[in-house]
């Protein structure tokens, strides 16, 4: 039962360039979409999120983009550096980030290794 | 910065006894979770909690899980009778009304 799928469990970037970490659901009822990034023996920390009234929301290097006809998020990290190695976990839930108590789906996880 | 800390950071116990995680939420959210992640698997959906009763609970959650907060800071997960399969990452993380703030895990080993 793969709700939140990420099918490329590994990515390698060089340092400076674009990092573009994908995302796909097949859930019509989420509408709320967060990315976690993980390092080992740490817990998720989160990164972003958007909600489906939007498909596009920003904070610094970090770009999350939603196709809600293609079911489709993505992440863009620009430029990508070093100590962003690490794997990214997509999240979904069908509440709106209003609506209180929600849970998360998870994907399972791409490792980025951003080389020097 | 506030956090969500868990105390132990690992747990190893015998199949059948009793644990008890634990959990201090971020002191001015109002939600509070539980996740696992079996080595190689998905985090997964435990359970949620708000205004002192569950919200929600995933089908892993059976009798053996309770959750408690039994103070104003702490949030507890207890497993009555632990089994080999309950090996895992458990994450306790909490929110406002928005994202959801993880702490460092609990690695929970059974024997």
């Amino acid at each position: 039962d793969q709700q939140v799928k990420q099918n490329s469990p590994s990515l390698s970037v060089q340092e400076g360039r674009i990092s573009i970490l994908n995302c796909d659901y097949t859930n019509s009822m989420f509408d709320y979409f967060l990315w976690y990034k993980k390092y080992p023996a740490e817990g998720p920390t989160f990164l972003i999120s958007i909600s489906s009234i939007k498909d596009k929301n920003e904070d610094g290097r970090f770009t999350v983009f939603l196709n809600k006809s293609a079911k489709h998020l993505s992440l863009h990290i620009v430029p990508s550096q070093p100590g962003d190695s690490a794997v990214y976990f997509c999240a979904a839930s069908p509440r709106d980030s209003g609506a209180g108590s929600y849970q998360l789906t998870f994907g399972k996880g791409t490792k980025l290794s951003v080389i020097p | 910065e506030p956090e969500v800390t868990q105390t132990p950071s690992h747990q190893v116990t015998q199949m059948g006894q009793e644990v008890i995680l634990r959990c201090v939420p971020i002191s001015n959210h109002l939600y509070f979770y539980w996740y696992r992640q079996i080595l190689g698997q998905k985090v997964e959906f435990l359970v949620s909690f708000y205004n002192n009763e569950i919200s929600e609970k995933s089908e892993i959650f059976d009798d053996q899980f309770s959750v408690e907060r039994p103070d104003g800071s702490n949030f507890t997960l207890k497993i009555r009778s632990t089994k080999l399969e309950d090996s895992a990452m458990y994450f306790c993380a909490s929110s406002a009304a928005g994202e959801q703030y993880f702490g460092p895990g609990t690695r929970l080993t059974v024997t």
